[in-house]
């Protein structure tokens, strides 16, 4: 059973276009993170959600929108897609902050802009 | 300066060789932790330690807080074992990330 897994794994698309990438875990964790890994393979924090309520928002441009249906799931919605979009993003989760916090990553989303 | 720095950023080693990868940090942290990518893509999560030595197979992963200061060591080392290695931390309940260091191991 997949423990991280997100759809689509793959994302080539115009620029200007809005597109979604989802995110789900059934590890019964309460955090859930999204991560971007540019072309330098440097990762980077987008986003914390614990149990549904954004807890970290690292500087992301307003046309990034993290959407938390319940707290198995994260969503990421992007407006307006610029160059600058393209890279790897990662959808991880793991238990809350105080406890054993170690991160388990979903297999990654290849969003290429053209 | 980034806040987490690993060394060397590349590395280049003939199998059965000994491995040592180090990160160090300059924030407070509550955790510090190794990560595997593949060149698949996959990010796997190798050790989480807040202190002393967590040994997994030819895996070994120390920590001395004080220095700031952590080392994988892979003893010894296999082809199976090229991929990127990140070192993390976990400060302000966020990872902050490494570059990374490439591992190639050739047999």
């Amino acid at each position: 059973d997949t423990a991280v897994s997100q759809t689509p794994k793959y994302l080539v698309t115009q620029m200007g276009n809005d597109k979604s990438i989802k995110c789900e875990q059934n590890l019964g964790h309460d955090t859930m993170y999204w991560y971007k890994q540019d072309s330098k393979k440097f990762l980077k924090i987008m986003f914390s959600y614990n149990n549904k309520e954004l807890i970290i928002n690292e500087t992301v441009p307003n046309r990034f929108s993290p959407k938390s249906p319940d707290k198995a799931h994260l969503n990421l919605h992007i407006n307006s897609l610029e160059l600058g979009d393209s890279a790897v993003y990662f959808c991880a989760s793991s238990l809350p902050r105080g406890q054993h916090n170690e991160q388990f990553f979903g297999p990654g989303t290849r969003l290429t802009v053209l | 300066k980034n806040e987490v720095e690993q060394s060397p950023q590349n590395l280049t080693a003939q199998e059965g060789e000994f491995i040592t990868i180090n990160c160090s940090y300059s924030v407070g942290i509550s955790a510090l932790h190794w990560l595997q990518q593949h060149p698949g893509g996959g990010i796997v999560s190798l050790f989480m330690l807040s202190s002393g030595k967590k040994k997994h197979g030819r895996l070994i992963a120390t920590i001395n807080i004080q220095e700031k200061h952590s080392s994988l060591h892979i003893t010894p080392s296999h082809p199976r074992d090229s991929a990127v290695y990140i070192c993390a931390v976990t400060g302000r309940n966020k990872l902050v990330f490494g570059a990374g260091t490439i591992l190639r191991v050739k047999s």
